[in-house]
């Protein structure tokens, strides 16, 4: 079984379109993550995020919200697309949040046009 | 200039070389990453490390932390050992309750048959 798991594995969209990209753990992680990693393959933390507390990059733009249903799954939710959007998201989990070892998904290849 | 500071930025190597993958960074750390990201795309958690050494088959990572430097080693490798080598330190200076993860923008190694 996938210890991490996103869906979409490729997204392709219009500019200023709303999209989503889902993320599952099955590992009872208590702490989820997101990174944006651009064209010149530079990993970026967006969030962290566990049940006690939401951690925003600053330089994400707020057109990029979070969202946990449950401790299971944090789902990435982008407003109004850009074209900078552009970029594989990938999601991670860790035990404990700060202090552990990662476990990343395969990540979610967005492109907008 | 990077926070965090990877050298070499690619490397080509025969097959059975000593490697060694360099990161250095600039402020006060709690712990230090070594990811490898495959040339498909996946990212895999190699280390995770505050202090001394740590070895899991042919890899070994070492820290100094008053040096602010870590060096990622692989002995007898071999093509498969192929990928991205990715730095990556966890920091107060970046925000959040535990620190965020700052990323170098890693190592794109080769080996030769």
């Amino acid at each position: 079984d996938t210890a991490v798991s996103q869906t979409p594995k490729y997204l392709v969209t219009q500019m200023g379109n709303d999209k989503s990209i889902k993320c599952e753990q099955n590992l009872g992680h208590d702490t989820m993550y997101w990174y944006k990693q651009d064209s010149k393959k530079f990993l970026k933390i967006m969030f962290s995020y566990n049940n006690k507390e939401l951690i925003i990059n600053e330089t994400v733009p707020n057109r990029f919200s979070p969202k946990s249903p449950d401790k299971a799954h944090l789902n990435l939710h982008i407003n109004s697309l850009e074209l900078g959007d552009s970029a594989v998201y990938f999601c991670a989990s860790s035990p404990l949040y700060g202090a552990d070892t990662q476990y990343f998904g395969p990540g979610t290849r967005l492109t907008v046009l | 200039k990077n926070e965090v500071e990877q050298s070499p930025q690619n490397l080509t190597a025969q097959e059975g070389e000593f490697i060694t993958i360099n990161c250095s960074y600039s402020v006060g750390i709690s712990a230090l990453h070594w990811l490898q990201q495959h040339p498909g795309g996946g990212i895999v958690s190699l280390f995770m490390l505050s202090s001394g050494k740590k070895k899991h088959g042919r890899l070994i990572a070492t820290i100094n932390i008053q040096e602010k430097h870590s060096s990622l080693h692989i002995t007898a490798s071999h093509p498969r050992d192929s990928a991205v080598y990715i730095c990556a330190v966890r920091s107060r200076a970046y925000g959040g309750s535990q620190g965020n993860l700052i990323f170098g923008k890693g190592t794109k190694l080769s080996v030769k048959p």
